[in-house]
């Protein structure tokens, strides 16, 4: 079945650029997706890429997507405290469900 | 523009009771997913509704049922509850015909069970 995996914790200083790991094993995977969470509050789709695209640049955020190893990063220049959060990623097949990893908690350290 | 609202926002049951958790989707989307998140987990797929039909259905029991009615707005129902039961219940809508439309979603009802 479908698996998606990334480190637990990441802590970076205020500043510098933060970089999220993620690797899935379904290699129907479509889409894939960045979601944060705040403490208490639901998820936000931070952005997404198709998986026939190789990098996606939306301002702070840079997705690289390296298909034939399943892996997907997620890089935040300039990582405020403001991002302090739990990022997951997420995969589907296009229509079907989206499977998540168990997220990655980003510590900004002032 | 209203974006996926869920309600109540918590809820304390005690084992062996029913809970219904509604969900009303974002303006334009047609499509209802639930989730459920338990604490420090990623979310779990439990089922999603289009055209008030149950679509797709993740690893749950059948304890867990839905709906979804014609405004498409949607209802999480869970009998027989379990302490296993407690967690982040993410309701999350997106568009059936869009391949890949990004799903978009609510706060989250927290339910806990005694």
């Amino acid at each position: 079945g479908e698996d998606v995996e990334q480190s637990l914790f990441l802590s970076v200083r205020e500043g510098d650029s933060s970089v999220i790991n993620c690797t899935y094993t379904d290699s129907s995977s479509t889409y894939l997706y960045w979601y944060k969470q705040e403490p208490g509050a639901g998820l936000q789709l931070l952005t997404y890429i198709f998986s026939n695209m190789d990098m996606k640049q939306d301002q702070r955020l840079t997705v690289l997507l390296n298909k034939k190893d399943k892996h997907l990063s997620l890089r935040i220049a300039d990582t405020q405290t403001g991002d302090s959060a739990i990022y997951f990623c997420a995969e589907t097949g296009g229509y079907q469900k989206v499977t998540f990893g168990t997220g990655t908690k980003l510590q900004v350290i002032p | 523009d209203a974006g996926v609202t869920q309600s109540p926002t918590h809820l304390i049951k005690t084992r062996g009771q029913q809970v219904t958790l509604r969900c009303s989707p974002k303006s334009g989307h047609d499509t209802v997913s639930w989730y459920q998140q338990a604490l420090g987990q990623g979310p779990q797929f439990i089922f999603q509704y289009y055209e008030e039909e149950e679509r797709q259905r993740g690893n749950f029991p059948d304890r867990f049922s839905g709906h979804q009615f014609p405004n498409y707005s949607s209802e999480l129902n869970v009998n027989a509850l379990l302490l296993g039961d407690s967690a982040l219940y993410l309701c999350a809508s997106s568009v059936v015909y869009k391949a890949g439309s990004p799903l978009h979603f609510g706060n989250g009802t927290r339910l806990t069970v005694t």
